[in-house]
């Protein structure tokens, strides 16, 4: 099963672009790499996903490195709101292997005025 | 739409005593879970139902039983709570499946927080 690494915290000017690293480098071929924030106490909130192409929503871009080891999340514009902890996690796409899902520690995102 | 609703948000229990975590998903989703998430440690798959009728073991199932009363709903139940079982759990829903629909991601309930004492 993939393990992914982030870093534990990272700071970032409101305005600017926030940009949260995640290693995966034992990732499959069927699965998919997803990003989710949990707001204080809050539960977790999804962000987005892709499988090898990049992303964008509303919220968020998710670049994905060419050999998938690697993918960044971009908050654009970052703001005060944003101050969450980021959790880059991957999931193969069958719904029976969910148990095996290792969430980890996440990045901690400071937003600061 | 309400999402995942988990009741009750706050509890209190004695050692040994019995509760029931419930939760309620109303978007349709076939597969629903119960994680626990203890400081310093990452969410942690406690229970885990693929779609109606069924359920099944995850990470760190002892001490706790699952029911999936309907596609709706996910209980998780303490029979005889203990100090370690403090902690805050979240139910989560997913539409489940394989292929593109099995790729879509979690939507999750507020959390109940847990003092065993």
């Amino acid at each position: 099963d993939a393990k992914t690494t982030q870093p534990p915290s990272m700071d970032c000017a409101e305005g600017r672009a926030a940009n949260l690293p995640c290693n995966h480098s034992t990732i499959s071929g069927n699965e998919y790499v997803y990003w989710y924030r949990q707001i204080h106490s809050q539960g977790p909130q999804y962000i987005i996903h892709g499988l090898k192409n990049n992303e964008t929503n509303e919220m968020a871009s998710l670049i994905i490195t060419e050999d998938r080891k690697s993918s960044t999340l971009i908050l654009p514009h970052a703001t005060l709101r944003d101050t969450a902890v980021y959790y880059c996690i991957v999931r193969p796409y069958n719904a029976g292997n969910n148990r095996k899902l290792i969430w980890g520690l996440g990045t901690s995102l400071a937003v600061n005025p | 739409n309400a999402g995942v609703t988990q009741t009750p948000k706050f509890q209190v229990l004695k050692t040994g005593q019995s509760m029931t975590l419930q939760c309620a998903q109303d978007m349709n989703h076939n597969s629903m879970y119960w994680y626990r998430q203890d400081p310093g440690m990452g969410l942690r798959l406690i229970y885990y139902s693929a779609s109606e009728g069924t359920t099944d073991k995850g990470e760190v199932p002892n001490g706790y039983n699952v029911s999936r009363l309907n596609k709706r709903e996910f209980s998780l139940r303490l029979e005889s709570a203990a100090p370690s079982q403090t902690s805050v759990y979240f139910c989560a829903s997913t539409l489940g499946g394989t292929g593109t629909a099995g790729s879509y991601g979690y939507t999750f309930g507020s959390g109940t927080r847990l003092t065993v004492v």
